[in-house]
């Protein structure tokens, strides 16, 4: 069963402290991403991975950090440096050379 | 902001009737694609329009784009309540593999 795996589904943290959200995926995709989105609004674009070991920022990067070790990883970190945390995270991963997006179920972060 | 816009924010319809909504982007691209998001969920692809293109059909699902104008619409045609969800556009920043999503139509059809 391919797709895309993100854990837990929600979770909840004191402010000050890191988290990371994990993301996995079997279906053999090189590129991954991760946005953040609030309520009521689009998705904005944290950081994107091309391939193993390579990673890029996208427009709001700050506060957060990625690792790209394994093709089938691509875990984020909130850090506390991130000044409003709370919101939906979601993963995705595009096919090489193709153009759409697979998504992940998400993850809301609560931070209080 | 580099967000797309679209409107309406929010529709609502009668199951069975059409439903159009509006996307208008700022940058020139190669690619538009709408995607839909079940409430709490992740989103899921629907259709590709490339720049060179003006119409495109998949079931009952119509994309435009007018590159001149900056702009698209998504029609779904003969709703269903399964139709209820956000709909979003993004477009490729400009040849890049970054993607630039609206900020989506909460679209709801009553059975």
């Amino acid at each position: 069963d391919g797709g895309i795996t993100q854990s837990p589904k929600y979770l909840f943290r004191k402010e000050g402290q890191n988290v990371t959200l994990s993301c996995e995926q079997n279906l053999n995709h090189d590129a991954m991403y991760w946005y953040r989105q609030d309520p009521g609004q689009g998705l904005r674009l944290i950081y994107y991975s091309q391939i193993v070991n390579d990673f890029q920022k996208g427009d709001i990067a700050e506060g957060y950090s990625v690792s790209r070790e394994k093709k089938e990883s691509f875990p984020l970190t909130v850090t506390s440096a991130q000044k409003n945390p709370t919101a939906f995270y979601l993963c995705a991963s595009r096919v090489p050379g193709a153009l759409e997006q697979y998504f992940g179920p998400g993850t809301r972060l609560t931070v209080t | 902001s580099q967000q797309g816009e679209e409107d309406p924010q929010a529709l609502s319809i009668q199951e069975g009737e059409n439903a159009t909504m509006n996307c208008s982007y700022k940058t020139s691209i190669n690619n538009l694609q709408w995607y839909r998001q079940n409430s709490g969920r992740g989103l899921v692809h629907l259709i590709l329009i490339r720049s060179n293109e003006r119409e495109k059909h998949s079931g009952r699902l119509r994309v435009t784009l007018d590159t001149s104008k900056k702009s698209s619409s998504l029609l779904i045609t003969a709703s269903r309540a399964a139709d209820t969800a956000s709909y979003f556009c993004a477009t490729d920043a400009g040849g890049t593999y970054k993607y630039i999503f609206g900020t989506g139509t909460r679209l709801k059809v009553l059975a």
